[in-house]
């Protein structure tokens, strides 16, 4: 059962626009939100997070909106550059308890 | 350099086998993680120990099991190896439960 959804398995952004990487889940009690970035042959790292009790959290170029009734977040990132060029991972839980991760979604900036 | 450590990179090994990937934790961390990562999949996790007691499991196997150490190192330990096992694993650490967890290079392991 697959709590965290990455629907969007690719995506491709001319450098200097805005990529905007989607996330949805399933659990309610989720109350912390995170994004990972990965590049090949690494391990994923911490980019971004977002407690429940926010809608908003902005940290650079990066921006994570929270939107609790719809279930859903998103991760803006602005202006694109092609070192953003990689896999990234939303990632949520019930604080303390299991971390759930989405597929990833594949970003590509071109130069 | 997230501070994780994982050995070995990688692992080939032979249906039926058994092997051990190692893991060791940011200086100070408590928490430690292990999930896995098939072709295509996302970060599936399997078992998370805190402070050498284990804490919560995930989507783990009969096959697999892990324990951490006094020193908080990690081993997770997979067993009677099957092709589908083939995958990259990933351990991570946190201070505690709560917080972020930082994740290691990950041992991909290729069972032929």
């Amino acid at each position: 059962d697959q709590q965290v959804k990455q629907n969007s398995p690719s995506l491709s952004v001319q450098e200097g626009r805005i990529s905007i990487l989607n996330c949805d889940y399933t659990n309610s009690m989720f109350d912390y939100f995170l994004w990972y970035k990965k590049y090949p042959a690494e391990g994923p790292t911490f980019l971004i997070s977002i407690s429940s009790i926010k809608d908003k959290n902005e940290d650079g170029r990066f921006t994570v909106f929270l939107n609790k009734s719809a279930k859903h977040l998103s991760l803006h990132i602005v202006p694109s550059q092609p070192g953003d060029s990689a896999v990234y991972f939303c990632a949520a839980t019930n604080t303390g308890n299991q971390f759930y991760f989405g597929t990833g979604t594949s970003l590509t900036v071109i130069p | 350099d997230s501070g994780v450590t994982q050995t070995p990179k990688h692992l080939i090994t032979a249906t039926g086998q058994r092997v051990t990937l190692r893991c060791s934790p940011r200086s100070g961390d408590l928490s430690v993680y292990w999930y896995q990562q098939s072709l295509d999949q996302g970060l599936q996790f399997l078992i998370q120990y805190y402070n050498g007691e284990e804490r919560a499991k995930g989507n783990i196997l009969e096959r697999f099991s892990a324990q951490q150490f006094p020193d908080l190192h990690s081993e997770l330990n997979l067993s009677s190896l099957e092709l589908g096992d083939s995958a990259l694993y990933f351990c991570a650490s946190s201070a505690s439960p709560e917080e972020t967890q930082y994740f290691g290079p990950g041992t991909r392991l290729l069972v032929l």
